[in-house]
């Protein structure tokens, strides 16, 4: 049974660029939710999707944007770069929306420079 | 606003001692707390959790004790080993809503 699953593990780029992030849930899951993990931080909430639908945002700007596909699978979007963005980006996976049960994947360390 | 603080960022125990994490909440609306364990390279990975209208739940050697009152959840180890040494976690939500996560403590568990 596969887990959650992220790509890719790392990545470099330049402020003022833009990243996309991907995320397969564990199987049987349709609902996925995103964290951002600064250094020596705990997760925090970004945003949260089911149905294809955003259904919950935690305080992050509108640079950060998500979609979910009909796979349940989603990518997290974050425009124009800011070197505060450098963290570890976390993808969970339930199996409702109202779950508190969350199976994370490894993360995605992104690096701004 | 940190809603959720651990304030111990770090904790070392001998090998077979008890080992005690915790977490207080500052948000009363909160009605289940989770704890996670994490360790490098990894996403955090779920240990356990409890419901607001319980105060202690246990599942082998973890305990959780919340503490409505005070604000205030622990997690108790016993006896430690040396593979509970991670970074611990622990989480708050009010239904339906986001989690909200503290700081982490990292405990290192001596041989």
């Amino acid at each position: 049974d596969a887990g959650v699953t992220q790509s890719p593990t790392h990545l470099i780029k330049t402020r003022g660029q833009q990243v996309t992030l991907r995320c397969s849930p564990k199987s049987g899951h349709d609902t996925v939710s995103w964290y951002q993990q600064a250094l020596g931080q705990g997760p925090q909430f970004i945003f949260q999707y089911y149905e294809e639908e955003e259904r919950q945002r935690g305080n992050f700007p509108d640079r950060f944007s998500g979609h979910q596909f009909p796979n349940y699978s989603s990518e997290l979007n974050v425009n124009a770069l800011l070197l505060g963005d450098s963290a570890l980006y976390l993808c969970a996976s339930s199996l409702v929306v109202s779950s508190y049960e969350q199976y994370f994947g490894p993360g995605t360390r992104l690096t701004v420079t | 606003d940190q809603q959720v603080k651990q304030n111990s960022p770090s904790l070392s125990v001998q090998e077979g001692r008890i080992s005690i994490l915790n977490c207080d909440y500052t948000n009363s609306m909160f009605d289940y707390f989770l704890w996670y364990k994490k360790y490098p390279a990894e996403g955090p990975t779920f240990l356990i959790s409890i419901s607001s209208i319980k105060d202690k739940n246990e599942d082998g050697r973890f305990t959780v004790f919340l503490n409505k009152s005070a604000k205030h959840l622990s997690l108790h180890i016993v006896p430690s080993q040396p593979g509970d040494s991670a970074v611990y976690f622990c989480a708050a939500s009010a239904i339906g809503n986001q989690f909200y996560f503290g700081t982490g403590t990292s405990l290192t568990v001596i041989p």
